[in-house]
């Protein structure tokens, strides 16, 4: 089944420790991005990548960083996560191949952080 | 990039259609226009795409004019679990992305 996986599905952690959301796509997607959704303001980008090795900040990418060392994996890294941080979290991947191709997202990622 | 406008919230009621319009004045040629549907706690996803005139699905049409700088996502007869937020996307999803807050559509029995 072609999906997105996001794992963990909820986090609770404390302000400073690092931690990494992972996500992972079985579709050969090239593309693959970060959200935070936070209630009143929709879905804000957080990274973005075209391809392997090639990442670049959307929105709000302040506190956050990413890799994309193959092309089914692109985690989020929190190196020292703040209470500003807790939000809900969501990878998606799309084909670039595919004019205009639909995203394909995950189920998301709580995060709280006190 | 293009920034659309959707209406905050909508309500209506079972057996109903329901009109969303987003509006997106700086829309580009080769953008396209993509519609996700959102339930509480669950990502995205896809309903339908356009990118001129019309398109339909077994969920719902798409209608764009020719200027395309709007389009209204069409819903036939909602039922309760249509009850979502929807999310109005212009371009080509991919690169930098701009959601807008979306529509909350709260339909009722």
């Amino acid at each position: 089944e072609a999906q997105v996986t996001q794992n963990p599905r909820y986090l609770i952690t404390v302000t400073g420790k690092k931690l990494t959301v992972t996500c992972s796509q079985n579709m050969n997607h090239e593309y693959m991005s970060w959200y935070r959704q936070d209630p009143g303001l929709g879905l804000r980008q957080i990274y973005y990548s075209m391809n392997v090795e090639v990442t670049d900040k959307g929105d709000v990418p302040e506190g956050y960083k990413v890799s994309r060392k193959e092309k089914r994996n692109f985690p989020l890294i929190l190196e020292s996560p703040s209470p500003n941080q807790t939000s809900l979290y969501f990878c998606a991947s799309s084909s670039r191949t595919g004019l205009g191709s639909p995203l394909h997202f995950g189920n998301g990622t709580r995060l709280t952080v006190t | 990039l293009a920034k659309t406008t959707q209406p905050i919230s909508m309500d209506s009621y079972e057996g109903q259609e329901v009109n969303i319009t987003c509006s997106h004045n700086n829309i580009a040629t080769n953008d396209y226009i993509t519609w996700y549907q959102q339930f509480p706690s669950q990502g995205p996803r896809f309903i339908i795409q356009g990118y001129k005139t019309k398109v339909t699905n077994e969920v719902a049409s798409l209608f764009i004019p020719a200027d395309r700088k709007s389009s209204t996502l069409s819903l036939p007869r909602v039922s309760l679990s249509d009850t979502a937020v929807y999310y109005c996307l212009v371009g080509r999803n991919t690169g930098k992305l701009i959601f807008g807050q979306g529509t909350t559509l709260q339909v009722k029995p």
